[in-house]
């Protein structure tokens, strides 16, 4: 079975400070991965996507993610965070269903704290 | 954009009560799920529905819960007899069966059980 380790429960950073949010997963022949993002409260947001092609995704507000087949990582990025940017971040990857279909098994989350 | 909808938002119910949480997926999709996400932990899965049947469940999904898809465009979850551990945010997703898998997510029914 699949499963998704972010190595870091929570990560404070000054606004405008870059940030990083690691992410690993167990191995697999063909891997599809994710980051969510929850804002207080609310529910959860595609950030971006990794299904193939090009290992470097990129999302509309900034962020990036890398993904890295020979270290079975997926870190998030980005260059210069926002206030706006806090929030609750969790990396995922399918795992199909034998009788079809997939399920997404989810990382822990990290808890992004953006501070003035 | 098509997105998946999920009602009520917030549902307070007592110990032992039946609750239903509701959800509309996105209208040509074919497989249906719901998650679970306790306050502070992550987001587990619990069931998935394709075909009119349960394609996999995890040990959370007891005898307590159960899913159908009553009619063309709803997709529910029922918990007969809520416990004080059921309180949750619940989530309903749904893919249109695409290699990835990726999934769209509800907003969440967020469960309190008093």
């Amino acid at each position: 079975a699949q499963s998704v380790t972010q190595l870091d429960s929570q990560v404070p950073v000054f606004e405008e400070a870059p940030v990083e949010l690691r992410c690993n997963y167990s191995s697999s022949v063909s891997v599809y991965l994710f980051w969510y993002v929850q804002y207080p409260n609310q529910g959860l947001q595609l950030l971006l996507k990794y299904l193939s092609g090009s290992t470097l995704v990129k999302s509309i507000n900034g962020f990036e993610a890398e993904f890295n087949k020979s270290q079975t990582s997926f870190h998030l990025r980005k260059p210069s965070v926002h206030i706006s940017d806090t929030a609750e971040y969790f990396c995922a990857v399918s795992e199909g269903i034998m009788a079809g279909g997939f399920k997404t098994i989810f990382g822990a989350g990290t808890r992004l704290f953006v501070k003035a | 954009e098509p997105e998946v909808t999920q009602t009520p938002s917030h549902q307070v119910t007592q110990m032992g009560q039946e609750v239903i949480l509701r959800c509309v997926p996105i209208s040509n999709h074919l497989y249906f799920y719901w998650y679970r996400q306790i306050l502070g932990q992550k987001v587990e899965f619990l069931v998935s529905f394709y075909n009119n049947e349960i394609s996999e469940k995890s040990e959370i999904f007891d005898d307590q819960f159960s899913v159908e898809r009553p009619d063309g465009s709803n997709f529910t979850l029922k918990i007969r007899s809520t416990k004080l551990e059921d309180s949750a945010m619940y989530f309903c997703a749904s893919s249109d069966g695409t290699e990835s898998g990726e999934q769209y997510f509800g907003p969440g029914t967020r469960l309190t059980v008093t």
